[in-house]
C-alpha cells in the first residue's frame, strides 16, 4: 500500500549548518507530494508542494525536488537558522484509485545557536 | 492566508464529561479533516467529511463523533471523556482532495 518514510529524529544542528531531512515513499500512480512544518504549540503549515516528477517546490530557504527515478522528495536547506527549529512532515496525495492522503511520522529539528 | 479556528485550545476535564471542540473555517473549503496527535508527533486521521451531511470514520478508531451542518464548522465531540482521550486534536480543511491542507492551531485535551 501507499507509504511515506522520513528519516528519524530528532536532528541537530548548529546555525548556519546544511539541513538534509529525507523522504521516501511509496504510491500507485503519480501522487503529489509536500513538506509541513510544525512550530510549538501550533498546527502544520504548508511548507511547500511538488505535484509532478522533477517538480522543484521552494519557499524559505527550503527545497525538495520531486524525484520518480528514486521515489524521494528530500528536504534541503543551505543554512539553517534558529527558527527553523521545529518538526517537519513529509505528506503525499492522490486521487487515482481510492483518495489516499499521508503523512510520514515527522522529524523533529532543533537547531543551536 | 489560511482562516481556520479551534476552540478551546487548552481544555482540562474530569472523566465522563461531554465535550465539544469547535472547528471553524472561512474560505468555503468543502473537504475537512480531523487527526489526532501523539506526543511522538504522529498523525492520526479520526474523521472526514466531504461536504454537508457527509462525514466518515478516518484511520484510527475514535470514540468521538463528528458532524457537518455548514460548510464552515465540522464540531467533534466526545460523549463521555476518558484519560486515554488526552491528546492534541487538530483540524484541518482542503479545497480539494489532493490539494495542500490548511490546519488549525489545536486543541490540547487533558482528561483526569
Amino acid at each position: 500500500g501507499d507509504s511515506v518514510t522520513q528519516m528519524e529524529g530528532p536532528v541537530t544542528l548548529s546555525e548556519e549548518a546544511f539541513l538534509t531531512i529525507n523522504c521516501t515513499y511509496t504510491a500507485t500512480g503519480y501522487p503529489s507530494l509536500f513538506w509541513y512544518v510544525q512550530y510549538p504549540g501550533e498546527g502544520l503549515q504548508l511548507l511547500l508542494k511538488a505535484t509532478k516528477a522533477d517538480d522543484k517546490g521552494s519557499n524559505k530557504g527550503f527545497e525538495a525536488t520531486y524525484r520518480k527515478e528514486t521515489t524521494s522528495f528530500h528536504l534541503e536547506k543551505g543554512s539553517v537558522q534558529v527558527s527553523d527549529s521545529a518538526v517537519y512532515f513529509c505528506a503525499l496525495s492522490r486521487a487515482s484509485g481510492t483518495y489516499k492522503y499521508i503523512f510520514g511520522t515527522g522529524t523533529r529539528l532543533k537547531v543551536l545557536a | 492566508e489560511a482562516d481556520i479556528y479551534q476552540t478551546p485550545r487548552y481544555l482540562v476535564i474530569g472523566t465522563g464529561k461531554k465535550i465539544t471542540l469547535e472547528c471553524s473555517q472561512t474560505m468555503g473549503h468543502d473537504k475537512m479533516y480531523w487527526y489526532q496527535q501523539d506526543p511522538g508527533m504522529e498523525l492520526h486521521l479520526i474523521h472526514y467529511s466531504y461536504g454537508v451531511n457527509s462525514t466518515e470514520k478516518g484511520d484510527l478508531s475514535s470514540e468521538s463523533t463528528v458532524s457537518r451542518i455548514r460548510t464552515e464548522h465540522f464540531p467533534l465531540t466526545l460523549e463521555s471523556a476518558r484519560p486515554s482521550h488526552t491528546s492534541q486534536y487538530l483540524c484541518a480543511s482542503s479545497p480539494g482532495l489532493i490539494y495542500e491542507q490548511y490546519f488549525g492551531p489545536g486543541t490540547r485535551l487533558t482528561v483526569t
